[in-house]
């Protein structure tokens, strides 16, 4: 079966500082992966996605970046943290190609000072 | 106008009694449609998919209606367990971008 795994779990951070969330997707291979923000009292917003290695689409400009360098690991950074940047960070995967459904890992909580 | 568009309550149901929620979205010709589960501080958890012609899964039925643009889900019996906030998902344009509402928030009085 597939699981997905985020990490850390939960950061504090001062404004200014840099950023970097991991994501890795075990028992797939070649998935579509999603990194997405929740904020307090609003929906998921889309921020970047990827449907291969090296390959990403962004959604949302802001001061946040991502990679794939390799088929199951995304990473989000950034090189300074705004205060608005504070919000639940989700990795998500899906079967590439014939299905939609997305599948959550179980996010990053991170706050800003 | 919103992609999706939830009421967010919160749902404040009798243990034991049946509640129901629509939600509506904007594009006529989204393709897939979905609910999933999000407890506090947790991530989303598929629930089900919405097919055409409905679904139902144990107390959960699904039902979705093209012509008036909305889904629709329906909790029979109501456990405390079921507390949590229902995400409607819908895919507007048929690629990789999901688009979800803010949730319906349920909460069952014991």
């Amino acid at each position: 079966s597939q699981t997905i795994h985020q990490w850390p779990a939960t950061l504090v951070q001062p404004v200014g500082s840099p950023l970097s969330l991991e994501c890795t997707v075990e028992g797939t291979s070649n998935p579509n992966l999603y990194w997405y923000r929740q904020a307090a009292g609003r929906g998921l917003q889309l921020l970047f996605y990827s449907v291969g290695i090296g390959q990403i689409s962004s959604e949302v400009p802001q001061n946040l970046s991502a990679s794939r360098p390799q088929d199951r690991q995304f990473i989000l950074s950034s090189k300074k943290l705004l205060l608005s940047d504070s919000g639940f960070y989700l990795c998500a995967w899906s079967h590439r190609g014939y299905t939609d459904t997305q599948y959550f890992g179980p996010g990053t909580r991170l706050t800003v000072l | 106008r919103k992609e999706v568009e939830q009421d967010p309550g919160p749902f404040n149901v009798p243990e034991g009694a049946t509640v129901a929620f629509n939600c509506t979205y904007s594009n006529s010709a989204s393709q897939s449609f979905f609910w999933y589960r999000q407890d506090c501080r947790k991530e989303p958890k598929l629930l089900m998919s919405v097919y055409s012609s409905g679904n139902e899964d144990g107390r959960f039925t699904a039902q979705l209606n093209r012509a008036s643009q909305y889904i629709s889900l329906l909790i029979r019996d109501s456990k405390l367990s079921d507390s949590a906030t229902y995400l409607c998902v819908v895919n507007p344009h048929g690629n990789n971008r999901l688009a979800f509402g803010k949730g319906n928030q349920v909460v069952v009085i014991p």
